[in-house]
């Protein structure tokens, strides 16, 4: 199993330009979720999707848009890079049998490094 | 906000010391998580202890949670240095698991 695969893996973008970053699961979990994490400040929540066709604000949803195409797949959108969205983006997944807010744990992809320059 | 904040943020041991790290916490859980990260890696889960549960062991790991005091440990005994990571707890109740800044462990060989 791949469990959950995010791309791009590194990612330079300039000041206004827009990407995709990509996140996928192979383990059938209802519940998939974005975090990003800066230096000093752990990992803050951007948005999450309990289910699919359901999507919710986390703590910095400023300045990102989500898609939850399907049960697998689960996609954060800037439309405008700013250089404070510079950050290591962490793509989660959880596991389906534990409710909409679940308390079950959390799978992560790799991480994907996005620079904003 | 149920976000854990662990303590000490840092901690630097010799290989074979046990590395003790607390996670305190201000509202009502059902769980409390624990996790890893490697560095440049991603979050890897190590173990979850329910509010019901006082202790609980996994290997080399020892977790403890005092809900009356909001609070829980994780000890890893008989350190490696292939412990060396960050750690982070993670409170879960009827909200989305959130992250404190982590405990950052080196283990010197």
């Amino acid at each position: 199993n791949a469990g959950v695969t995010q791309t791009p893996k590194f990612q330079v973008l300039k000041t206004g330009q827009s990407m995709t970053l990509q996140c996928a699961q192979d383990m059938n979990h209802n519940s998939m979720y974005w975090y990003r994490q800066d230096p000093g400040m752990g990992l803050r929540l951007i948005y999450y999707s309990a289910s699919e066709g359901t999507t919710d604000k986390g703590e910095v949803p400023n300045g990102y848009n989500v898609s939850r195409l399907n049960k697998r797949e689960f996609s954060l959108r800037l439309e405008s890079a700013a250089p404070s969205q510079t950050s290591v983006y962490f793509c989660a997944s959880s596991d389906p049998n534990l409710g909409v807010h679940n308390t079950g744990e959390l799978f992560f992809g790799e991480g994907s490094r996005l620079t904003v320059l | 906000s149920q976000q854990g904040e662990e303590d000490p943020q840092a901690l630097s041991i010799q290989e074979g010391e046990n590395a003790t790290m607390n996670c305190s916490y201000k509202t009502s859980i059902n769980n409390l998580q624990w996790y890893r990260q490697n560095s440049g890696r991603g979050l890897v889960h190590l173990i979850l202890i329910r509010s019901n549960e006082r202790e609980k062991h996994s290997g080399r790991l020892r977790v403890t949670l005092d809900t009356s005091k909001k609070s829980s440990s994780l000890l890893i005994t008989a350190s490696r240095a292939a412990d060396t990571a960050s750690y982070f707890c993670a409170p879960a109740g009827s909200y989305i698991p959130t992250f404190g800044r982590g405990t950052s462990l080196i283990v010197h060989p």
